[in-house]
């Protein structure tokens, strides 16, 4: 079945230093999803991006969408204590059952 | 505060025994997802209802059934509890049938003893 890898599996950061996580998809997707989890907390939607070559931003944050719609990657310029949680990509097959597979998240602990 | 509600907030049950999970979706919103979160694990799917009727199924155990009543609300019922079904248990919702843009609420802690 279609598989969506995400790495690093942990990231620690000082404070104020960028963060990048990458999603890599066994087949093509519709779209890809970001969310984000606190600890303790449940998963929150941050974005979708469907195009190729997409490129989305949310004030410290961007996202990216792969040429061939396989892969992804969020990046987080001078992190701050409150980007703390786990970071999940999703993504929802082109072919086949629509159903969102999630990655395996990157877990983001930051140094004050 | 999502908009979803789940209720309860923590189940502790022994092994053999049968749970019924609840879970009302946004305002406006017809697909409810069923997922499962293992201490360190990604979100599994479960299960998809939209509108009543069932629209995608995961990896979801025989001994898990869902059903999602008229006015939209979904229940996941988990019978013959192993130790192993111990978990986080998510419910979302999306407004449409596609599995887009979805909202989860605070989760079910479920532990078997």
């Amino acid at each position: 079945g279609q598989q969506v890898m995400q790495i690093p599996q942990y990231q620690h950061v000082q404070e104020g230093e960028d963060f990048t996580t990458y999603c890599n998809s066994s087949t093509t997707l519709s779209n890809i999803q970001w969310y984000k989890q606190r600890p303790g907390g449940h998963p929150v939607f941050l974005i979708q991006l469907v195009k190729s070559g997409e490129v989305k931003k949310q004030k410290r944050l961007t996202f990216q969408f792969g040429e061939a719609k396989k892969n992804s990657s969020l990046h987080i310029t001078a992190t701050q204590t409150t980007d703390v949680g786990t970071y999940f990509c999703a993504g929802v097959p082109a072919e086949g059952a629509q159903k969102l597979v999630f990655g395996q998240g990157t877990r983001l602990t930051i140094n004050p | 505060d999502s908009g979803v509600t789940q209720t309860p907030k923590h189940l502790i049950t022994a092994t053999g025994q049968r749970v019924t999970l609840r879970c009302s979706p946004r305002s406006g919103d017809l697909s409810v997802y069923w997922y499962q979160q293992s201490l360190d694990q990604g979100l599994q799917f479960l299960i998809q209802y939209y509108n009543g009727e069932e629209r995608a199924k995961g990896n979801i155990l025989e001994r898990f059934s869902a059903q999602q009543f008229p006015d939209l609300h979904s229940e996941l019922n988990l019978s013959s509890l192993e130790l192993g079904d111990s978990a986080l248990y998510f419910c979302a919702s999306s407004v449409g049938g596609r599995p887009y843009e979805q909202y989860f609420g605070p989760g079910t802690r479920l532990t078997v003893t």
